[in-house]
């Protein structure tokens, strides 16, 4: 199995920061990585797909980048609504395999 | 837009076999380029991608549970369904089914979700 391995484990951040999510992939998934946002008691939600690709509706302060085995997820500017835990997957190859999830929280 | 709704027994004794359905609607189950998948969560912890199924019926599994998994689908009633076999306190669970978009076996992200049901496995 692919193990996607994700930095940090949990992250405390003000209203208006710049925060940056770290994937690592343990082989390279070419560009086949998604992120997902999930709050508590909810599904998670696909926020960006193949990289950098914007899943509709999701606010362009979410920014996506990386090949091979490097990613990373980027916040511009945080909203309260943002703060959730972020998950990376990726989709090269079965089984699809999530990273262990980034908590971000309120500083 | 298309939705997503699990359901099945929230309570299933060990040993037993846990099913579950996922009813599609605001479109078809028989799309094109769809994968229909089935995501489990334990408790406080992280997603477990367990299989997904075409509308043709074929069928990807992740290994560490294909000896006990069976995904169905069944394109006249536009759903499809999990059963996992002798369950054990371990595969306690909150089970989402998903719609991935992809061409086997790259995928493009699981952009439409159930809303989740748990599941207790406890005598």
């Amino acid at each position: 199995d692919i193990q996607m391995t994700q930095s940090p484990s949990s992250l405390s951040a003000p209203v208006g920061d710049r925060v940056t999510i770290t994937c690592r992939a343990s082989q390279s998934i070419t560009s086949y990585l998604n992120w997902y946002q999930q709050k508590p008691g909810k599904a998670p939600k696909l926020l960006i797909y193949a990289t950098s690709s914007f899943q509709s509706g999701v606010p362009s302060r979410f920014n996506g980048s990386g090949s091979g085995t490097d990613f990373t997820l980027t916040i511009s500017s945080l909203q309260p609504e943002d703060f959730a835990t972020y998950y990376c997957q990726q989709s090269y190859r079965i089984p699809y395999t999530f990273g262990q999830g980034t908590r971000l929280e309120i500083k | 837009q298309v939705q997503l709704q699990e359901s099945g027994p929230g309570l299933v004794k060990p040993s037993q076999t846990l099913s579950l359905t996922c009813t599609v609607s605001g479109g078809s189950i028989s799309s094109g380029g769809y994968y229909w998948s089935w995501i489990r969560q334990h408790p406080g912890k992280g997603l477990e991608w367990i299989g997904y199924i075409y509308y043709s019926g074929s069928t990807y599994y992740n290994p560490s549970l294909k000896s006990r998994v069976t995904i169905s689908v069944d394109t006249f009633k536009n759903q499809f369904s999990l059963k996992l076999r002798s369950v054990t306190a371990a595969d306690t669970a909150v089970y989402y089914c998903a719609r991935e978009y992809g061409d086997y076996p790259k995928g493009y992200g699981m952009d439409v979700w159930g809303q989740g049901t748990t599941v207790t496995v406890s005598s």
